[in-house]
């Protein structure tokens, strides 16, 4: 079984400042990838980032970047120079490498204020 | 098409009658899912399909939900009999290649009345 923990429900940032969105999680499962996804009112998901466990280096996309503590079964995302266009829902996943299903977090909403 | 479509956006039924709700996955893509979003559940896995057969309907809440899908592309979701506990966002994806990541459609809003 995987279980994904987001502690922190609302966070709030202000523009041009970097927000760092926290999420654990658990699982008995060598192998396995890590989502960062991002829902705005629109509904859609939107992948934001991947990481494969495997690897050690932080996967990084433009100004989102993780911080991935596998010991610690920790996955938190950075944004930096936040932008009024990421105000949305933003949901951690893991994923088996054996499956297929996502499991997800309850979500984080964040707040971008002028 | 470019994206996942789903169809219709929004449905609002009565208790007790049966609903479809259409998803069209990104041309080429084999993989298809079907998850449940609800404010106190958060997001749940219902189905996924490789190609038309769909080797794990674990996720699926009752035997009032089934799914389907033909010719390895258009897929539906059936509920029968419907409760207010069923309203939800029903959220499709579909992938190419498993662990790389989904594309999601906006979802069908069904509001149970």
């Amino acid at each position: 079984a995987q279980t994904v923990t987001q502690s922190q429900p609302e966070m709030s940032v202000q523009e041009a400042e970097t927000v760092t969105l926290s999420c654990t999680y658990d699982t008995s499962e060598s192998d396995y990838y890590l989502f960062w996804y991002k829902q705005p009112p629109s509904r859609q998901m939107i992948l934001v980032i991947r990481q494969e466990a495997y690897k050690q280096q932080n996967a990084t996309e433009n100004r989102f970047s993780v911080n991935f503590q596998k010991a610690a079964k920790s996955f938190s995302l950075k944004i930096s120079d936040s932008q009024l266009g990421d105000a949305a829902m933003y949901f951690c996943a893991i994923e088996p490498n054996s499956g297929y299903a996502l499991n997800f977090g309850k979500g984080t909403s964040l707040l971008v204020t002028p | 098409g470019a994206g996942v479509s789903q169809s219709p956006s929004n449905k609002v039924t009565e208790k007790g009658k049966d609903v479809e709700l259409r998803c069209d996955p990104i041309s080429g893509h084999t993989a298809l899912y079907w998850y449940r979003q609800s404010l106190g559940q958060g997001l749940e896995f219902l189905i996924y399909f490789q190609g038309n057969s769909a080797p794990d309907k674990s996720g699926l809440p009752s035997d009032r939900f089934s799914a389907e899908r033909t010719g390895g592309s258009v897929s539906t979701l059936t509920i029968q009999r419907t409760q207010q506990e069923d309203s939800a966002v029903y959220l499709c994806a579909s992938s190419f290649i498993e662990n790389y990541g989904y594309t999601f459609g906006s979802g069908t809003r069904l509001t149970v009345v």
